[in-house]
């Protein structure tokens, strides 16, 4: 069985602080998805990895994927208020119709 | 587009008591799913149709019934709830590997 694993599963930090979250897991993926849920709504896409090696930028956060394609980091910069939120990273199950997902990391930037 | 959209939004039930949740995609993509998402344990899938017209058991089917009515519209079905099934419900449609979810239902059983 594919697992996914996040780490840290909770993090408080002031605004301005950098962070990284982490996606580990045994298993080689195709593709890891990274996205962000809010209270009260449904997770919404960040960014797509493919490529072992791949670093993408969207902003403040940079997503890279492992070399062996098993994992993942987000990285944010000068985090603010509105990064608060749900992060969980997926990857495609060997199947190919299912997606595997983290248990998120819990992200609370404070003002 | 109005992208997923999940109804109803919230709902009570007793137990033993049958509901349906409904959802629609505008998309046009051929998968869609059904997650129940439970407090430190992620997004677990429930059921998934890869097109119209098939069905499939994810991790977690046990108490639950789907229906693919068409390529629009997947409906997750309870015929005999249980508290164990309190619950938030997402909905997702999938061209390939990325997923667009619904906004969720908040389901209790008391």
């Amino acid at each position: 069985t594919q697992l996914l694993e996040q780490s840290p599963q909770f993090l408080s930090i002031q605004e301005g602080e950098n962070l990284t979250v982490y996606c580990n897991s045994s298993s080689v993926f195709s593709s890891l998805q990274w996205y962000r849920q809010e209270p009260g709504e449904g997770p919404v896409l960040l960014v797509t990895v493919v490529t072992g090696g791949e670093v993408k930028k969207l902003k403040r956060l940079t997503f890279q994927f492992g070399d062996a394609r098993k994992d993942s980091s987000l990285h944010i910069t000068a985090a603010q208020p509105g990064d608060t939120g749900l992060y969980l990273c997926a990857g495609d199950d060997t199947g190919g119709f299912k997606t595997i997902f983290g248990a998120g990391t819990r992200l609370f930037v404070k003002a | 587009n109005a992208g997923v959209t999940q109804t109803p939004k919230f709902q009570v039930l007793k137990t033993g008591q049958s509901m349906t949740l409904q959802c629609a995609q505008d998309m046009n993509h051929n998968s869609m799913y059904w997650y129940r998402q439970d407090p430190g344990m992620g997004l677990r899938l429930i059921y998934y149709s890869a097109s119209e017209g098939t069905t499939d058991k994810g991790e977690v089917p046990n108490g639950y019934n789907v229906s693919r009515l068409n390529k629009r519209e997947f409906s997750l079905r309870l015929e005999s709830a249980a508290p164990s099934q309190t619950s938030v419900y997402f909905c997702a449609s999938s061209p390939l590997n990325e997923q667009f979810f619904g906004p969720g239902t908040r389901l209790t059983v008391l």
